[in-house]
């Protein structure tokens, strides 16, 4: 079945320190990859997507390349904020949209 | 607000005894999630509906539950005779079928906890 793998955290970084959040995918055909966050005390939101093979997803300068080759949707970000302290989830869905699959979470901490 | 919003936002409940949760999703919004997420875990999918119907439901939703969305605007979940695994945050989720580039878009509450002991 479909499902996402993603790097175990907790991540700790200092402010303006890059950020690699990896994550991979096992699916049949050409799913819709996703990156969702959740801030302390909020629900989860959509971060950035992709939705065919090497698209390129960006959001509040995140990015995230969807790579078919190695099946990887690796979330990347060149200088990270305290504002950036979150839970990340990599996501994929079957371009139905009916349902979703999601990764373990990274939970980042960035401190000042 | 117009935000997806659930309640309770936290359930304590003994073993046995059944429970309800609210969802109402975004007023415009004809699609509506229910995901489980437990400590350390990712949300795992558990119902879905268009409109008032239920079209898909996960092996995850035993018979002791029970998702309904009557009008097709606010949702509910029941879980009958609790048990100490059913402990988790239940979210939910809405999204607007349409176009493609929305796919993906699912907004969600910020969850109920249940917590049965």
């Amino acid at each position: 079945g479909d499902s996402v793998t993603q790097m175990e955290g907790p991540v700790t970084l200092s402010e303006e320190a890059f950020l690699t959040i990896n994550c991979t995918y096992t699916a049949t055909g050409y799913p819709s990859l996703f990156w969702y966050v959740q801030y302390p005390g909020e629900g989860l939101q959509l971060l950035l997507k992709a939705t065919k093979a090497d698209d390129k997803g960006s959001n509040k300068g995140f990015e995230a390349t969807y790579r078919k080759e190695t099946t990887s949707f690796h979330l990347e970000k060149g200088s990270v904020q305290v504002s950036d302290s979150a839970v990340y989830f990599c996501a994929l869905s079957q371009n139905t949209g009916n349902q979703f699959y999601f990764g373990t979470g990274t939970s980042l901490t960035v401190i000042p | 607000d117009t935000g997806v919003s659930q309640d309770p936002r936290h359930k304590i409940t003994k073993r046995g005894q059944n429970v309800t949760f609210r969802c109402d999703p975004i007023s415009e919004h004809n699609r509506l999630y229910w995901y489980r997420q437990t400590l350390g875990q990712g949300p795992e999918f558990l119902t879905y509906f268009q409109n008032e119907a239920q079209l898909e439901k996960s092996r995850l939703l035993s018979d002791r539950f029970s998702a309904e969305r009557p009008k097709g605007s606010f949702s509910t979940l029941e879980i009958q005779r609790t048990e100490q695994g059913d402990s988790a945050m239940y979210l939910c989720a809405s999204s607007l079928d349409g176009l493609a580039e929305r796919n993906g878009e699912l907004f969600f509450g910020e969850g109920s906890r249940l917590t049965v002991l």
